[in-house]
């Protein structure tokens, strides 16, 4: 089984839709990140999470919120789809007493805003 | 001016060529340099990682570092189709966060 698992996969939604794309781990870890991947931009932070009561913001967070749920959960939520957040978007943890240079990614979510 | 700079391609090249790969960085204030390497429809993985400065090998493939021009070069010795993917090279930004900062990624084709 997947040590990082996303859902859903690929999502189609219009304008204005509230989206939640969630995200689990077992792993262990206790850091975890959202991502999204756009042609030519590379993969841009949206959020992270050092433990379940910490929680930041990365260079791209307008438009989206988090809640982790648990040390193994953290959700990304859309609350007003726009058609400028079609992307990939990708979760990743990493362990806090490991190593600062590796985080473990899920197979990513590809959302459609039409 | 990005923190890390990368050519985005595509690079194409023949079964056994050897492939550099490069990026550039612009701030001197982290430690780790790595590249990871991300399969069509799937997440990237860790591929190497390199401290400070200077070379790491790990089979055909060579990561070296170059603080002075900072410069950072992935290398790929007779290179295989399994090869192809997307490469992203990436930088820690210190004081163990764990964050990292991406390049855009090269797409590598490499052609039986």
């Amino acid at each position: 089984d997947a040590d990082v698992t996303q859902t859903p996969r690929n999502r189609i939604t219009k304008t204005g839709k509230r989206i939640m794309l969630e995200c689990s781990q077992t792993k262990g870890h206790d850091r975890m990140y959202w991502y999204r991947q756009d042609p030519g931009l590379g993969l841009r932070l949206i959020y992270y999470s050092f433990d379940v009561k910490d929680i930041n913001k990365g260079e791209i967070s307008d438009g989206y919120s988090v809640s982790r749920q648990a040390q193994a959960k953290f959700s990304l939520s859309l609350e007003s789809a726009i058609p400028n957040q079609t992307a990939l978007y990708f979760c990743a943890t990493s362990d806090s007493g490991g190593s600062s240079y590796e985080q473990y990614f899920g197979p990513g979510t590809r959302l459609t805003v039409t | 001016q990005k923190e890390v700079e990368q050519d985005p391609g595509p690079l194409s090249v023949p079964e056994g060529a050897i492939v550099s790969l490069n990026c550039t960085y612009s701030n001197s204030a982290f430690q780790y340099f790595m590249w990871y390497r991300q399969y069509s429809r799937k997440g990237p993985e860790l591929l190497m990682y390199t401290y400070s400065s200077g070379n790491k090998e790990d089979g055909r493939f060579t990561a070296q570092v170059d603080k002075s021009s900072k410069y950072i070069s992935l290398f790929i010795r007779d290179s295989q189709p399994s090869d192809s993917a997307t490469y992203l090279c990436a930088k820690d930004i210190g004081g163990a966060t764990n964050k990292l900062i991406f390049g855009t990624g090269t797409l590598l084709a490499v052609q039986p």
